[in-house]
């Protein structure tokens, strides 16, 4: 079926540390990744994504890896600050392009 | 801002009652979403359409009704709803549906079902 796994649930870092969250897929046919921060109260936006022609992709602070074989991709911020507190969702596309969202990984930055 | 609103933000209502949820987008874009964001679940899918033509329906119950009257506002029409209806509801909006590209999402419509 379609399906996104996404752990852990919870995060907790200390500020300057690196935190890593991790996504498992379901078909071997998804090819595009995206990750949407959702802080509290406000709408998810899209942070970063990536498309399975590439296997890692970096925008300052935030990097994506993916691994096609092992059908799994993570979410890397180094150097977390408070303001990076929020819930962070991957999600992959499906048949016809659809995304199927994460569960979701509640970031906790702690200065 | 994102050029995607929704209206109304916060909604309580029966089981018995009628409303319906509204989406606008001003980014020009071809297809619209309607989500469900419930406590400690996944954001879910619920409809997608694109110019204007609805191409997904994830199993929604019928007490559920979409309209997308044009590719610039998408409604939700609920009826007969239950507790378990209760949830964030968040409309997007991207160029075109099945293609690979970011989903502009709405604040969303908090609704809660007595």
């Amino acid at each position: 079926g379609e399906n996104v796994e996404q752990h852990p649930s919870t995060l907790s870092v200390q500020e300057g540390d690196s935190a890593v969250i991790k996504c498992t897929y379901s078909d071997s046919a998804s090819n595009y990744f995206p990750w949407y921060k959702q802080e509290l109260g406000k709408r998810p936006q899209l942070i970063i994504d990536i498309r399975s022609n590439v296997g890692e992709k970096k925008d300052q602070r935030i990097a994506v890896t993916l691994n096609k074989t092992a059908k799994h991709f993570s979410l890397h911020i180094t150097e977390t600050q408070p303001e990076d507190s929020a819930v962070y969702f991957c999600a992959a596309s499906f048949q016809g392009g659809k995304l199927i969202f994460g569960q979701g990984t509640e970031l906790s930055v702690k200065p | 801002e994102t050029g995607v609103t929704q209206t109304p933000r916060h909604l309580v209502m029966g089981m018995t009652n009628k409303k319906s949820l509204k989406c606008e987008q001003h980014l020009g874009h071809n297809a619209m979403y309607w989500y469900k964001q419930s406590a400690k679940k996944p954001l879910e899918l619920m409809f997608v359409y694109n110019f204007k033509e609805q191409t997904e329906n994830n199993s929604v119950p019928s007490r559920f009704s979409p309209e997308c009257p044009n590719s610039s506002h998408l409604f939700l029409h609920l009826h007969t709803l239950q507790p378990e209806d209760s949830a964030l509801y968040l409309c997007a909006s991207s160029p075109q549906a099945h293609s690979y590209n970011e989903q502009f999402f709405g604040p969303g419509t908090r609704l809660t079902v007595l």
